[in-house]
């Protein structure tokens, strides 16, 4: 069975600082994916980041890079240079095929 | 870029009452999603479709039905709910199902507030 393990209920980090959020994933499946999405207080499921099994290289999208320690099977998010917009909810995720499963987040406060 | 569109976005309703939860995809996609969201709980999946067809039924109490009329369009039709059903309850796009790289694309959500 497939699980998503993110240890940190909530975090605080200071505007401009750089802050890792943490996640873990248990599956049997060599081939699977690596999701990260982002929900502000207004409730939309905001996806930021993707990294596949396979990959060579940890994924970047912006702000946004993705630690891939497949051996460790972790896929922390980092997040550069914090903005007062990024105080929200975040979710890691995993597929494998049809099975989609969500951690249970980390809320991230920004402080000015 | 919000390609999945969700109404109302929010909703009080009795429990006698019916009411539908209606979600479009304006992305092409073949595969929709129903997830309910309660306060200090995960993510639960309720229900999958791919090409109009239910795939997936998380053992969902039968006072929510959904009927999925194509491709592009969602619903969620609720009736006699209890108090424990209020929740955020978030609809999901991707291109197909299976595949590692399917990423869901979530709608905004409708609040739903049983009394």
């Amino acid at each position: 069975a497939q699980k998503i393990t993110q240890t940190q209920p909530g975090m605080f980090v200071q505007e401009k600082e750089a802050v890792t959020l943490d996640c873990t994933y248990d599956t049997s499946d060599p081939s699977y994916g690596l999701f990260w999405y982002k929900q502000p207080s207004s409730g939309e499921m905001i996806f930021l980041i993707y990294q596949g099994s396979y990959d060579q290289q940890n994924a970047t999208e912006g702000r946004y890079s993705l630690n891939f320690q497949k051996a460790r099977k972790s896929a922390n998010l980092v997040i550069s240079a914090s903005q007062l917009g990024d105080s929200a909810m975040y979710f890691c995720a995993m597929t494998s095929g049809q099975n989609f499963v969500f951690g249970p987040g980390t809320r991230l406060s920004v402080l000015p | 870029e919000t390609g999945v569109t969700q109404t109302p976005r929010h909703l009080v309703m009795g429990m006698t009452n019916k009411k539908s939860l209606k979600c479009e995809q304006h992305l092409g996609h073949n595969a929709m999603y129903w997830y309910k969201q309660s306060a200090k709980k995960p993510l639960e999946l309720m229900f999958v479709y791919n090409f109009k067809e239910q795939t997936e039924n998380n053992s969902v109490p039968s006072r929510f039905s959904p009927e999925c009329p194509n491709s592009s369009h969602l619903f969620l039709h609720l009736h006699t709910l209890q108090p424990e059903d209020s929740a955020l309850y978030l609809c999901a796009s991707s291109l197909g199902l299976a595949g590692v790289k399917e990423t869901q694309y979530f709608g905004p959500g409708t609040r739903l507030l049983v009394l």
